[in-house]
């Protein structure tokens, strides 16, 4: 009964480090999505994907990079952070016109 | 573009109150419409969800309505208790392949 599972939980990076945060979800959902919220801004859609293969800027993609690894799994990279992108980061699958579930987050510090 | 409201930001009210949560929509062509609750360092939780056609959905205390030609909905909690403590979002779909655009939520306190 996992659901949408993120890596890590927590994070401190330096300006300028790379990383990449991981989703796995286990309810077969073909749709999956990475979003980040930030006070007074609520939740902005950064990449989708609708389908394994297929991926699809959102709301505030700069500075992000996405793969859809498998009907699984779907990474976020940050290919050099900046101090903008410190945020709490969610991603989420859903099956089309059904439930979203979310994972946990990923509390991002860069500085 | 799709935007989405949520009146009011913060609510406080005493326990065994029953309250109303309200949710507006500027593009009223939805295609579903979500109500979520997220505790204070976690993810968000589906509380609901309206299809375009329906008019309504309720879960236990929880019901939650939708006019879509006004763009509106609210969700309604009967008799609130200190564990409905959270903040609540609001999110719409314009179609079933599309993402969600969020409200920035209404942070509800019950105090005992």
């Amino acid at each position: 009964n996992a659901g949408v599972t993120q890596t890590p939980k927590f994070q401190v990076l330096k300006t300028g480090q790379s990383m990449t945060l991981q989703c796995a979800q286990d309810m077969n959902h073909n749709s999956m999505y990475w979003y980040r919220q930030d006070p007074g801004m609520g939740l902005r859609l950064i990449y989708y994907s609708a389908s394994e293969g297929t991926t699809d800027k959102g709301e505030v993609p700069n500075g992000y990079n996405v793969s859809r690894l498998n009907k699984r799994e779907f990474s976020l990279r940050l290919e050099s952070a900046a101090p903008s992108q410190t945020s709490v980061y969610f991603c989420a699958s859903s099956v089309e016109t059904g439930k979203a579930f979310f994972g946990q987050g990923t509390r991002l510090t860069v500085v | 573009k799709q935007e989405v409201t949520q009146i009011p930001a913060a609510l406080s009210v005493p326990e065994g109150e029953n309250l109303v949560l309200n949710c507006s929509f500027t593009d009223s062509a939805i295609y579903n419409l979500q109500w979520f609750r997220q505790d204070p360092g976690k993810g968000l939780t589906s509380l609901l969800l309206i299809q375009s056609s329906q008019r309504e959905q309720t879960s236990g205390r929880l019901n939650a309505s939708l006019d879509k030609s006004s763009g509106r909905s609210t969700l309604y909690i009967a008799a609130s208790q200190p564990g409905d403590s959270a903040t609540y979002l609001c999110a719409v779909s314009m179609s079933g392949y599309s993402t969600l655009t969020f409200g920035k939520g209404t942070m509800l306190l019950v105090s005992p």
